[in-house]
């Protein structure tokens, strides 16, 4: 089975920072690799897909970068809406089987 | 609009049995591929399982492999989640998860694009 793994598990940053995460992966995953935004109490929601494909509705400030095993995922200037807990995911095909990154909350410095 | 609602949870002894359903909205159950995504109190997002548009592919994770089993019933457009034999480390939230793909160049990308709120499971004695 394939693991993920994110860093930093948390930061605390300022509204306007650059913020970086990151996730490897344990073996290849091409550029099959999503994230996702999870607010408190709330259910997750998609932010990009195969990668660097911001899914619709999705602010620009949001991108993600990497192939293989490395993969990294920016908030270009933190707004406050996005405190939350943020989430890699890969998805294999053949079989279809989903392994999530073990998150990376963001909190307010 | 695409909307998917869950149902079922509640409290279970351990060993006990419960079954979770989602009602789709917008959509049809037997059009896109339906993932179960559990998360534990305070901890992150463990997917569950998947069923493949067609009905009869199905994929479950190691952790409960032989005591859930994914199911739908394409005339209510359900999904459901039968779930046996609980244990405490079953107890989360569990959110029933539309898949979907897109063709970006040469690939073919497979995301989770409409989540429902959840119902929650508590295995307690």
């Amino acid at each position: 089975d394939i693991q993920m793994t994110q860093s930093p598990s948390s930061l605390s940053a300022s509204v306007g920072d650059r913020v970086t995460i990151t996730c490897r992966a344990s073996h290849s995953i091409n550029r099959y690799l999503n994230w996702y935004q999870q607010r408190p109490g709330r259910a997750p929601k998609l932010l990009i897909y195969g990668t660097s494909n911001l899914h619709s509705g999705v602010p620009s400030r949001f991108s993600g970068s990497g192939s293989g095993t490395d993969f990294t995922f920016t908030i270009s200037s933190l707004q406050p809406e996005d405190f939350a807990t943020y989430y890699c995911q890969q998805s294999s095909n053949n079989p279809r089987v989903v392994t999530f990154g073990g998150g990376t909350k963001v909190e307010i410095k | 609009q695409m909307e998917v609602v869950e149902s079922g949870g509640g409290v279970v002894k351990p060993g006990g049995s419960l079954t979770l359903s989602c009602v789709a909205s917008g959509f049809s159950v037997t059009t896109y591929g339906m993932h179960w995504v559990r998360q534990a109190p305070g901890k992150g997002l463990e997917w569950v399982a998947f069923m493949h548009y067609d009905g009869t592919t199905k994929t479950y994770a190691n952790s409960v492999k032989r005591r859930f089993t994914i199911s739908r019933d394409g005339s209510r457009n359900t999904l459901h989640l039968e779930m046996n034999s609980l244990r405490s480390e079953d107890m989360a939230v569990y959110y029933c998860v539309k898949d979907n793909k897109k063709t970006v160049g040469s690939n073919l990308f497979y995301y989770m694009d409409v989540w429902g709120k959840g119902t929650t499971v508590i295995v307690s004695s």
